[in-house]
């Protein structure tokens, strides 16, 4: 069975600073790996996501993240946040193979950009 | 624009009662899923679809059911509401790759 851990509940950084929101998957096989978004009172929103090659992937808004097997990882991260970063992020796993569409999510991130 | 709509919005519900939560979609995506969101739980897999006629369990089904009528539509039912129902449920379209549209949510109530 495919699970996600983001170990941090919430996150607080200053505006201008850099960000680093953590997560750790579990798979069977290698996976797909995202990171949504969620602004208040919104559905979710895609920001990035890793299928194979390149380990550091490019999503919007200055946001990558970089996928380690060795680590079972698959970190965020963004060299300089804005006050309009502040949201709930998620980071989610699905099994490569098979037509299993699936998708696990972690319990999120909230980030707190302070100015 | 292709979107996905959930209906209702806000519900407030007594224990007991039947509630059944409505998503269209115009993605012409097969798969469609239904999730909750609980503070301190994130989202949680009730019921999802490979398209029109098909309905399989997600991690939390017990006390829900689903129906996939056609491809635009997904429901889901409560049969007997009761109040650890009480959530925020999220529809979503998506592709064989994973990657998820999701609905605004509809806030269920249940008293």
């Amino acid at each position: 069975a495919q699970s996600v851990t983001q170990p941090d509940a919430r996150v607080t950084v200053s505006e201008g600073a850099s960000l680093q929101l953590r997560c750790k998957y579990s798979s069977s096989v290698t996976p797909y790996l995202f990171w949504y978004v969620q602004y208040p009172r919104q559905g979710l929103q895609l920001l990035l996501k890793y299928y194979s090659g390149d380990p550091v992937v490019q999503g919007v808004n200055g946001f990558e993240a970089e996928f380690s097997k060795s680590n079972s990882s698959f970190h965020l991260r963004k060299a300089s946040v804005h006050w309009s970063d502040s949201a709930v992020y998620f980071c989610a796993v699905r099994n490569s193979g098979g037509s299993n569409a699936k998708l696990t999510f972690g319990k999120g991130t909230k980030l707190s950009v302070k100015s | 624009e292709a979107a996905v709509t959930q209906s209702p919005r806000n519900k407030v519900a007594v224990t007991g009662g039947k509630v059944t939560l409505s998503c269209n979609q115009t993605n012409n995506h097969n798969n469609m899923y239904w999730y909750r969101q609980d503070t301190g739980h994130g989202l949680r897999l009730i019921h999802y679809s490979y398209g029109a006629g098909s309905t399989e369990k997600g991690d939390i089904p017990d006390g829900y059911k689903a129906s996939r009528p056609s491809q635009e539509n997904f429901s889901l039912i409560l049969e007997l509401a009761t109040p650890s129902q009480t959530s925020v449920y999220f529809c979503a379209s998506g592709t064989n790759t994973g990657q998820l549209y999701f609905g605004e949510g509809s806030k269920l109530t249940v008293l």
